[in-house]
């Protein structure tokens, strides 16, 4: 099935810094969403936008929508430890068939 | 907030048995849920959309045989892999449409031995 690119696939990084990824698509969506996916566990949601340009944040968590509506960027500021996990966006075209489309993935790992 | 439940979150079996899978709505009704699989270090592929009250949507190259998915209620969806075979053993996650975006369960860890 279709996969979105997400960049970039990991990270290393130390408690404190700032941390930013995006998300972009062939494919126009009308849905971002934002997951974060502990080992083991299924993805929980940290962000939904729902217009194009629309920045959204929660906490230290900012998200944006693409104005082409291709693309999305997360941003996630004074990284802590328990950020570490592997973080998705997905993408949704409501219709028909609402399915989400997911990211490759990218893997943040915070260094005390 | 919606909650969805899955079990067992792990399972192991022998190769050729089958194994089910649930997936409930705790506190809301869900008319279509989804089953993913994800193998390790890999994203999400979406195996299926389970429709209430009628038969399930496979995804090309998901084979329906052997991915059995029942939706006989509006809080419940099951997944059985039948004749279950090494190559099967994943990670299988379901999640559900809510009004905040899609719900996923805490995800089935199957390995076929």
């Amino acid at each position: 099935g279709q996969q979105l690119n997400q960049s970039p696939q990991s990270m290393f990084i130390q408690e404190g810094e700032d941390v930013s990824m995006n998300c972009t698509s062939s494919s126009i969506f009308n849905t971002w969403l934002w997951y974060k996916q502990d080992p083991g566990e299924g993805p929980v949601l940290l962000i939904a936008l729902y217009k194009a340009g629309e920045l959204t944040s929660n906490g230290r968590l900012t998200a944006q929508f693409g104005i082409t509506r291709k693309d999305s960027f997360l941003n996630i500021s004074a990284s802590i430890p328990s950020d570490v996990g592997i973080y998705f966006c997905a993408g949704l075209f409501t219709g028909t068939a609402s399915k989400l489309t997911f990211g490759t993935g990218t893997r943040l790992q915070v260094t005390l | 907030g919606a909650v969805v439940s899955q079990h067992p979150s792990w399972v192991i079996c022998k190769s050729g048995t089958s194994v089910k899978i649930e997936c409930r709505s705790l506190d809301f009704q869900a008319t279509t849920m989804f089953w993913y699989r994800q193998f390790p270090k890999q994203s999400l592929m979406l195996m299926a959309t389970s429709n209430e009250g009628s038969k399930a949507t496979y995804e090309q190259g998901v084979e329906k045989d052997k991915f059995l998915i029942n939706h006989a209620s509006l809080t419940l969806s099951t997944l059985t892999v039948t004749s279950a075979h090494p190559e099967d053993s994943s990670f299988y996650i379901c999640s559900a449409s809510t009004d905040v975006g899609y719900t996923f369960g805490s995800g089935t860890r199957l390995t076929v031995v």
